[in-house]
């Protein structure tokens, strides 16, 4: 199973809004990233989860708030977003310990747009 | 991680073969070249990587120049399903969990 499962595939949320993007997987991977993609644009990195603990933070607003409970779950809090904040979503996940950086596996990603 | 660059866009017609440039002049000896591609409304996906050979797997080949500041990626016969944002990413090689820093990337179209 090479599968990163992303819910909800979209979200629509005002910025007085709390909700929540999950992401899933079962590779036994133990590094997990989001990403942000605006349209046109190449994904950003935003955070960078190794081993359940956060490794990066790429300067990311508090309104964004990353978790991740356990090895196979990452969970992304929204809270009082803009809407510049629209955007796709990614979640990826690898294999932390490595002699040579491996290849990430991505999810499809939670469109979000903030009304 | 060090900058690449690719065109904008390409075009290729189906069932002929795509090569797709990366310069990466500034290439550190340890940096590893990685290939992704972006479906539409789909997520990047890896598509191969190399250091100083050339690689082959079943998606494409990645050819590397002897010097390293440039690399090419062949698709050997393009399909409509190839159609895509191909992100050329060096990635330092101390750590597996360095995160991609994506470029603009080449926008493929095929064409029937």
């Amino acid at each position: 199973d090479t599968e990163v499962t992303q819910t909800p595939k979209h979200l629509v949320m005002g910025m007085t809004n709390k909700k929540s993007l999950k992401c899933e997987q079962h590779m036994g991977h133990r590094a997990m990233y989001w990403y942000k993609q605006k349209a046109k644009k190449p994904p950003e990195l935003m955070f960078v989860y190794s081993y359940e603990k956060l490794s990066i933070n790429e300067s990311v607003p508090s309104r964004f708030s990353p978790e991740c409970p356990n090895s196979s779950l990452l969970n992304l809090h929204l809270h009082a977003l803009q809407p510049e904040d629209s955007a796709l979503y990614l979640c990826a996940s690898s294999h932390p310990q490595s002699e040579q950086p491996r290849e990430q596996y991505f999810g499809p990603g939670t469109r979000l747009t903030v009304t | 991680d060090a900058k690449t660059t690719q065109p904008n866009s390409m075009e290729s017609n189906e069932e002929e073969p795509v090569h797709l440039p990366c310069n990466h002049s500034t290439i550190s000896g340890t940096d590893y070249i990685h290939w992704y591609r972006q479906l539409p409304s789909q997520g990047p996906e890896y598509v191969i990587h190399g250091l100083t050979s050339n690689v082959n797997n079943r998606m494409a080949s990645l050819a590397i120049a002897e010097d390293r500041k440039s690399s090419t990626l062949i698709l050997h016969r393009a399909t409509l399903r190839d159609a895509a944002v191909y992100y050329c990413i060096l990635r330092a090689s101390h750590s597996g969990n360095t995160p991609l820093v994506f470029g603009k990337g080449t926008r493929l179209s095929v064409i029937a």
